[in-house]
């Protein structure tokens, strides 16, 4: 079935630096990527959707300028946190679609910022 | 009021009973997906619904676009099932519910 590998699966960092998350679909073309973050014993919230070759479409209240996503390649897409502060630790996780498939998610990434 | 809700938000059961879990929402949709999330994180994704109903081993998943509403069935449960299940409406964006942490005991 289809893949999606998301690394790092865990990382720390210090505040003030950032930290680039990737999202690798394996064997399909990802038309579109969503990236979503979820905080401890919440559900998921939709950050971005990025398509293809465009810039991504940020969810309200989710700074484009902190949150940095690049989406160059039909199977792979980046998200680029920028000046890490410790509110921003979270888990975060990607999925991938191409065209109106069913998505697939990655195993998630879980970002401490000390 | 949330776009997506889900109910109930905690269910525990015992090794063997028929579970249902409910999702309603208020925003139009292209599909409605049934998510489970392991204690882990990892997420699979068990369904992707536009209408009717579908099947997959012991899991089931009916929706109604009428009224906007869908269910999630496990048969025969088991312990393995224990996770989270998120339904997520999908359109131009995707919005989920809260989540229904399932606990499955032997």
């Amino acid at each position: 079935g289809a893949v999606v590998s998301q690394h790092p699966s865990r990382v720390i960092c210090k505040s003030g630096t950032s930290v680039k998350i990737e999202c690798r679909s394996l064997d399909f073309q990802a038309t579109t990527m969503f990236w979503y973050r979820q905080f401890p014993k919440q559900s998921l919230m939709l950050m971005a959707t990025s398509n293809e070759g465009s810039k991504a479409t940020y969810e309200q209240g989710v700074e484009k300028d902190k949150f940095l996503i690049n989406h160059a390649s039909l199977t792979l897409s980046t998200l680029t946190v920028t000046s890490a502060h410790p509110e921003d630790s979270s888990f975060y996780i990607c999925s991938a679609r191409s065209g109106n498939s069913p998505l697939h998610f990655g195993n998630g990434t879980r970002l401490t910022v000390t | 009021k949330n776009e997506v809700e889900q109910s109930p938000q905690n269910l525990t059961a015992q090794e063997g009973e028929f579970i249902t879990i409910n999702c309603s929402y208020s925003v139009g949709i292209s599909a409605l997906h049934w998510l489970q999330q392991h204690p882990g994180g990892g997420i699979v994704s068990l369904f992707m619904l536009s209408s009717g109903k579908k099947k997959h081993g012991r899991l089931i998943a009916t929706i109604n676009i009428q009224e906007k509403h869908s269910s999630l069935h496990i048969t025969a449960s088991h312990p393995r099932d224990s996770a989270v299940y998120i339904c997520a409406a999908l359109n131009n964006d995707m919005r989920f519910g809260a989540g229904t942490r399932l606990t499955v005991k032997p």
